[in-house]
């Protein structure tokens, strides 16, 4: 099915541990984002690429980086994990702009222990 | 700073009740605004609004937005159990993401 593919699903880790978010989108489409979702928090931009070859920080990028590595796929790297990252982590892609909204994975479920 | 606000953050009603969530924004640029629905997993698309006053409608949901007032509102009427999920409303200010508000948690119980 198209759409925008996360993996891992779930993930436990412990503090200090290093992890890579895995995302990939089949639509064609120039943006990609990271959100993250806690509750009664709504969703925060944590990084975006708007184009191939380009990545900005979005709210919250601290303890984050990111890699864009084609037009398809855009990683999301917890170098240290701390138990403050302990969330629900979508990524989501875009036409240029948004203008006809964004498209969500599945999300990923991760805690820091 | 941009801004989303939704009302209320939580909600429970019985089937066949009909149900008003709001959503209000403060932005530099507005371009559209859009409402999410989300259940176990991703949000999923219900509405893209640009005009002011113009209904959008989609069997028992309708939102509607209000460009003078800032605001848009989401309606449920004779809600069923499977309307049950968390409304995202989010805006698009004309940069490179959509502000996102809290969301709206609405319990739909038999």
């Amino acid at each position: 099915n198209a759409g925008v593919t996360q993996t891992p699903k779930f993930q436990v880790l412990k503090t200090g541990q290093s992890m890579t978010l895995q995302c990939a989108q089949d639509m064609n489409h120039n943006s990609m984002y990271w959100y993250r979702q806690d509750p009664g928090m709504g969703l925060r931009l944590i990084y975006y690429s708007a184009s191939e070859g380009t990545t900005d920080k979005g709210e919250v990028p601290n303890g984050y980086n990111v890699s864009r590595l084609n037009k398809r796929e855009f990683s999301l790297r917890l170098e240290s994990a701390a138990p403050s990252q302990t969330s629900v982590y979508f990524c989501a892609s875009s036409e240029v702009g948004g203008s006809y909204g964004y498209t969500f994975g599945s999300g990923t479920r991760l805690t820091v222990v | 700073e941009d801004k989303v606000v939704q009302s209320p953050l939580s909600l429970v009603v019985h089937e066949g009740d009909t149900v008003t969530l709001n959503c209000s924004y403060e932005v530099t640029n507005f371009r559209s605004l859009l409402w999410y629905k989300q259940e176990k997993k991703a949000p999923t698309f219900l509405f893209m609004l640009t005009s002011s006053g113009i209904e959008k409608k989609s069997g028992r949901l309708s939102s509607i937005l209000d460009k003078k007032e800032l605001s848009s509102i989401l309606n449920i009427t004779a809600t069923q159990t499977g309307d049950s999920a968390i409304y995202l409303c989010a805006v698009d200010n004309y940069g490179q993401n959509f502000v996102f508000g809290p969301g709206t948690r609405l319990s739909v119980l038999p």
